[in-house]
Order: structure tokens, then C-alpha cells, then sequence
């Protein structure tokens, strides 16, 4: 199926676990974005990709890990999960446009730490 | 750096009455701005979008006009549907990055 899926879609981890979400996307567009989605905090940027192998961090990237060796992934691991990652997570991508760049989201993943 | 402030809500109407939800920003450069949509249970999709100043942007009834002398963006709808229920954010690019507002629920009520 054409677009972004994200996978699982629900997850429950222990604290101090490793766990990974998983995020593929079919377009071939060059960047890909992580957000966290938090009440009273909307979406917050955890990390980005540029091309495959680029990678930069946005505003909350402490705890995460992410890597990009196909341009079509992107997954996102917490290395040592903790309760203050319970969130809702979604990926999403885009193709820069001179104007205008439109991101395609994901349906997200939502992690409870216990 | 760039920011995106949105109204507070929830915000609760009755089917058929007029909807605004206030968006403002600070950005360098010129952005484009936009206007996403969030049902229940799903991911975030574009609702409209404008990319230069006095530009309105429209989709399903919905509107919103970049004003660049006010910096605002502000949704409205003149007769809103139960099923427009969901959650409304506002977001600016300058580049290729997105920042998001806060999110405004909107209840629409028969």
C-alpha cells in the first residue's frame, strides 16, 4: 500500500527496556520527521532526516536513537525506555518544494511505560 | 526561532454555528503557513494551506487568510458538522521543518 505506516500501533514497555517503533514510507521522500504528540504540548520534534544517513535532532532528542540507511525508514528506538516517554509518536515525511512543503503523517504509535 | 501560538480550547458548538480558532506566529524569512486536521485515532492530515501573504487557503468549508501585518492565520468555518469534530493545529515551515501549535479539540454537538 502507497504512503507512511508506523508500527506497532500500540505498545506497552517496562522502564529500562529498549523498544523501537518502526516507520516506512513508499513515496521515496527525501525527509522524514519524528514528533512526540503530548497534552498541552501539541507535536514536538524529537529528530529528523534530511536524505539517507543524515540525521539531526529537533527539540526533545534526549533518550532516542534514530538511523536512516534506506531512504524508505526510519525507525526511532528508545534505548532505555522511561515513564516520561509514554506519548503518542508519528512519523511523517515530505519532499521539499520551493513553497509550501506539505509533510504526510503517519497514524502513529502509542507507548505506555510502565 | 520559529513559533506557533494557537487559542486555547476545547472549543464546543452546536451543529450549524460559526467557527474561529486564532493562530499566530513568529518566524524569520517568510514561511508558509497551514492548517492540519486530526480525527480521532488517526494520524494528522493537511486541512489547507498558504504560501505567501494575503493568500487564503481553502478546503470542506474552511478557511484562513495569511496575514502578514497581523502574523495570524486564523481558521474559520461558517457552519460546522458533527463530523467536523477533531483536533486543529496550526504550523509554519521555513525550510523543510514544521512547528506546530498546541493543538486546538474542537466538540461539535447535534
Amino acid at each position: 500500500d502507497a504512503g507512511i505506516t508506523q508500527s506497532p500501533r500500540y505498545k506497552i514497555t517496562e522502564t529500562g527496556r529498549q523498544v523501537t517503533l518502526m516507520c516506512h514510507q513508499t513515496w521515496s521522500h527525501s525527509y522524514m520527521f519524528w514528533y512526540r504528540q503530548d497534552l498541552g504540548h501539541g507535536l514536538r520534534l524529537i529528530y529528523y532526516s534530511a536524505a539517507a544517513d543524515i540525521t539531526d535532532k529537533g527539540e526533545v532528542p534526549d533518550g532516542y536513537v534514530v538511523s536512516r540507511s534506506k531512504t524508505e525508514n526510519f525507525p526511532l528506538t528508545l534505548e532505555s525506555a522511561t515513564r516520561s516517554q509514554t506519548s503518542v509518536y508519528f512519523c511523517a515525511s515530505s519532499e521539499p518544494q520551493l513553497w509550501g512543503t506539505e509533510a504526510f503523517f503517519g497514524q502513529g504509535t502509542r507507548l505506555t511505560v510502565v | 526561532g520559529n513559533s506557533v501560538t494557537q487559542m486555547e480550547g476545547p472549543v464546543t458548538l452546536s451543529e450549524e454555528a460559526f467557527l474561529t480558532i486564532n493562530c499566530t506566529y513568529t518566524a524569520t524569512g517568510y514561511p508558509s503557513l497551514f492548517w492540519y486536521v486530526q480525527y480521532p485515532g488517526e494520524g494528522l492530515q493537511l486541512l489547507l494551506k498558504a504560501t505567501k501573504a494575503d493568500d487564503k487557503g481553502s478546503n470542506k468549508g474552511f478557511e484562513a487568510t495569511y496575514r502578514k501585518e497581523t502574523t495570524s492565520f486564523h481558521l474559520e468555518k461558517g457552519s460546522v458538522q458533527v463530523s467536523d469534530s477533531a483536533v486543529y493545529f496550526c504550523a509554519l515551515t521555513s525550510g523543510s521543518r514544521l512547528t506546530f501549535g498546541e493543538g486546538t479539540q474542537l466538540t461539535v454537538n447535534p
